[in-house]
Formats: structure tokens, sequence, C-alpha cells
């Protein structure tokens, strides 16, 4: 089957413990791309790949890093987690050519940083 | 930049109700637009996307026309159930660069009664 996982599902971690949450495709995907979902702020992107070796920016990626060592994981890295980067995680792949192609998301990863 | 406006809701039907959830968007380039879907305690499904001016995205009774001298993309149902009681987002695509950012418009929670 077609996805894209996520682990762990559910985290409470404390502040300044580092953690990673790990996200898998198995659809030889690209494009992979991390968000975040508040309340009232809908999604926004943290990091994007557009390919092995190949990461940037999304629009609020601070406090957050990544890595791209190989094409099926993404996995995002939380140095020294804080209380505001308590959130809903979801990971993203998609083909890399163009725009109208859909994105498949993860089942989302709960973090509460304590 | 890139932004989407939806609706906020919440929005609380009766089922067999008629279902309209607004959105408008604002772009530099020519976008493709999309619904997701959040179903309570689920990650994002795509529900239906248009990638140029004048198609209609359909899917599971959901339509919505990408209307580009409106910017609009609205999302509609004739005749909702419970069971289409969740998050809808509209979002839209318009690769910058090498970024298949989606921007997401806020989210609006349906909920439909029997």
């Amino acid at each position: 089957e077609a996805q894209v996982t996520q682990n762990p599902r559910y985290l409470i971690t404390v502040t300044g413990k580092k953690l990673t949450v790990t996200c898998s495709q198995n659809m030889n995907h690209e494009y992979m791309s991390w968000y975040r979902q508040d309340p009232g702020l809908g999604l926004r992107q943290i990091y994007y790949s557009m390919n092995v070796e190949v990461t940037d920016k999304g629009d609020v990626p601070e406090g957050y890093k990544v890595s791209r060592k190989e094409k099926r994981n993404f996995p995002l890295i939380l140095e020294s987690p804080s209380p505001n980067q308590t959130s809903l995680y979801f990971c993203a792949s998609r083909p890399g050519t163009t725009s109208s192609y859909e994105q498949y998301f993860g089942p989302g990863t709960r973090l509460t940083v304590t | 930049g890139d932004s989407v406006t939806q609706m906020e809701g919440p929005v609380t039907l009766s089922e067999e109700a008629f279902l309209t959830i607004n959105c408008t968007y604002t772009a530099t380039g020519y976008p493709s637009l999309f619904w997701y879907v959040q179903y309570p305690g689920e990650g994002l499904q795509l529900l239906l996307k248009a990638t140029k001016a004048d198609d209609k995205g359909s899917n599971k009774g959901f339509e919505a026309t990408y209307r580009k001298e409106t910017t609009s993309f609205h999302l509609e149902k004739g005749s909702v159930q419970v069971s289409d009681s969740a998050v809808y987002f509209c979002a839209l695509s318009d690769r910058g660069g090498s970024n298949y950012k989606l921007t997401f418009g806020k989210g609006t929670l349906l909920t439909v009664n029997p």
C-alpha cells in the first residue's frame, strides 16, 4: 500500500530534550516536506526537500533541522524543543515534477513540550 | 506572497442540507487548487483538485470550480451526510522556484447532525 508513515504518533517531552520524528514514504517520491498545524493558523511549511541531500527552509524553520540521506526518509529533528513547538506535525511527499500533483500526507505526530 | 482565505466556521448543518464553503486565493502565478479533508484524529486526504481555470474538481459528491476571474474555488455538496463531518482545507500550490509548497487556508470545521 502506498503510504507515508510517521513515528511516533504521540510524544510528550520536556524542554531541551532532543527528539526526532521520523517520516518514511514508499512511493519513490522525490519531494518531501514537513508542516505544522496549529489552531486558527492552518498548516505551515517547516522544511522541504527536492531530493536526496537537497533541503531548504519553509515558512517556519526556526528550531528545526532536517536531513535527507535516503530518498524514502525525511526525519524532523528538534535539538532543543520549546513549549512553542507543541503542535501537530505532518510529513508529506509527492512526485517532483509539476505543481498539479497532489501531496500525500502522513497520519500526523502530536507533540507536546512541557 | 501566496495566500488562501476560507470561511472559518464552524459550520453546522442538518443531514441532507446543501453545503458551501467559500475559498478565495491570491497567487502570483498559475496555481493548482486543492481541497483537503481531515477526519477526526486522522491526517489530511485529498478531496478534489483543479489545475487550470474553469476546471471542475469532483469527488464523493463534492465539487469545486476553479474561477480565475474571481480567484475562487468554493466547495459545494448538494446533500451532506453525518459522515462528512470533518475539517476542510482549501489549498494552492504555486511552484516558487523548487518548492511545491502547499499554502493552506485556516480550515473550516463542518459538523453534520442527523
